[in-house]
């Protein structure tokens, strides 16, 4: 089973700061099936990403992905006061799908 | 496009079952998979399992192989995870959602709202 390992657990910023969250692996992420979701307190997750840098529908392009292998990034340009909530990664590449822990972006 | 609609929350001894149903409204039901992906309080994200209802086949992740059970009726676009033996640890809000299969897993677009399940005695 590949683990996904989610860093910071916590990121403290301000509205209109750039938001970087790293999803690492425990070992490689065939052909880039890697996904980004949100979510907010008492809501379901929202994809956001999917194949590491395509944006779902109707996702701003202030979210942006990258990576392969191992390592991979969820990127916000420039947080909006609703972008405040908890990031997911997954992985789709094995037959064991797998979660990372989540990042948390909270208002500093 | 694609609504998941599930049922509403749960309360059950321990021991007992529960049966959760997904709803789906717009699209093709049967042409693409529902998984059950389940979050304990201030926890993450654990995969249960799916089913292609076309196939009418399902799989399981090992850690609930024999206790969980994933059905669909295709005539009423609605797929059912049932979970067995409950136990406390088993509390948990349980989410369907649309899987998008790439070879043989995928991501998660749309997910249902999610249904509380409370195991207590």
């Amino acid at each position: 089973e590949i683990v996904l390992t989610q860093s910071p657990g916590t990121l403290s910023l301000s509205p209109g700061e750039r938001a970087t969250l790293s999803c690492r692996a425990s070992q490689s992420v065939s052909s880039s099936y890697l996904a980004w979701y949100q979510q907010k307190p008492g809501q379901a997750p929202r994809l956001l990403i999917y194949g590491a840098s395509s944006r779902a529908t109707g996702i701003p392009d202030r979210f942006s992905g990258s990576g392969s292998g191992t390592d991979f990034t969820l990127t916000i340009s420039r947080l909006e006061p609703e972008d405040f909530a908890v990031y997911y990664c997954q992985q789709y590449g094995s037959s064991a799908l797998t979660f990372g822990g989540g990042t948390k972006v909270e208002i500093k | 496009q694609v609504q998941l609609v599930q049922s509403g929350a749960e309360v059950k001894k321990p021991g007992s079952s529960v049966k959760v149903s997904c709803k789906a409204s717009g699209g093709t039901f049967s042409s693409y998979a529902i998984s059950w992906v389940r979050q304990a309080p201030g926890q993450g994200l654990e995969w249960m399992g799916r089913i292609i209802p076309i196939l009418g086949i399902a799989n399981y992740a090992q850690k609930f192989q024999g206790r969980v059970t994933i059905t669909a009726d295709k005539s009423t676009s609605t797929a059912y995870m049932e979970l067995s033996s409950l136990r406390s640890e088993d509390t948990a809000v349980y989410y369907c959602a649309r899987e998008t299969v790439v070879v043989t897993t995928g991501w998660f677009d749309p997910w249902g709202q999610g249904t509380l399940v409370t195991v207590s005695s």
